[in-house]
């Protein structure tokens, strides 16, 4: 066990839906990171928040947003989905700064019908 | 151009043999930093294994080590000894230069079938 959870484990929506992904860090943490993991993509960074900051931007889609609360769980918002959008989306968090290692959530993976 | 190379789409090992996962990268960085993920079918992934650009030594975790080869980019995943439940997929990654950012770019994989 990581430490870190997300919720739903698993979500199933029709196309042109809007849902939303969940992750709490583990304890200590500042840093969150969003990564999509699809068959033809691969694991593809996403965005990263630390503190409540935006700080890097990889291949998030437009109709993608998230954002890092107070209490430093984070969201990631998906909307128009599409069913190429079908993909186990993973949260990390680690001690900012220091190189060190991203522990990852046990993911959630959405179907988009 | 990719920054991470995995060559090796899939691996076949006896049980109880080491096996060597490879891995190259590219970054004109001179700070950057190096990481194993396993990932089961069950799907979740778990860390392995870091290893600094300014590190001396390679880094080892139990049966796990790196073999860090600077000059060549090189950061093949050594697991020691293989056990059945080491079948998974492996990611190599790095993380670039500044502190501020720390994405990390995975490479495609490697999946590890041990046979009995």
């Amino acid at each position: 066990d990581s430490g870190v959870t997300q919720t739903p484990k698993h979500l199933i929506t029709a196309t042109g839906q809007r849902v939303t992904l969940r992750c709490s860090p583990r304890s200590g943490d500042l840093s969150v990171y969003w990564y999509q993991q699809s068959l033809d993509q691969g694991l593809q960074f996403l965005i990263q928040y630390y503190n409540g900051e935006e700080r890097a931007k990889g291949n998030i889609l437009e109709r993608f947003s998230a954002q890092q609360f107070p209490d430093l769980h984070s969201e990631l918002n998906l909307s128009s989905l599409e069913l190429g959008d079908s993909a186990l989306y993973f949260c990390a968090s680690s001690v900012e700064g220091q190189g060190s290692e991203q522990f990852f959530g046990p993911g959630t993976r959405l179907t988009v019908l | 151009a990719q920054k991470i190379t995995q060559t090796q789409p899939g691996m076949f090992v006896q049980e109880k043999e080491a096996v060597t996962l490879d891995c190259t990268y590219d970054t004109s960085d001179p700070s950057y930093g190096l990481f194993w993920y396993k990932q089961p079918s069950s799907g979740e992934m778990i860390f392995l294994i870091y290893q600094g650009s300014y590190d001396q030594q390679n880094a080892t975790e139990g049966r796990y080590s790196l073999n860090f080869q600077k000059a060549r980019k090189s950061a093949n995943l050594v697991i020691s000894a293989s056990q059945l439940g080491d079948s998974a997929m492996y990611f190599c990654a790095m993380r670039e230069g500044s502190d501020r950012d720390d994405k990390i770019i995975f490479g495609k994989g490697t999946r590890l079938h041990i046979l009995p």
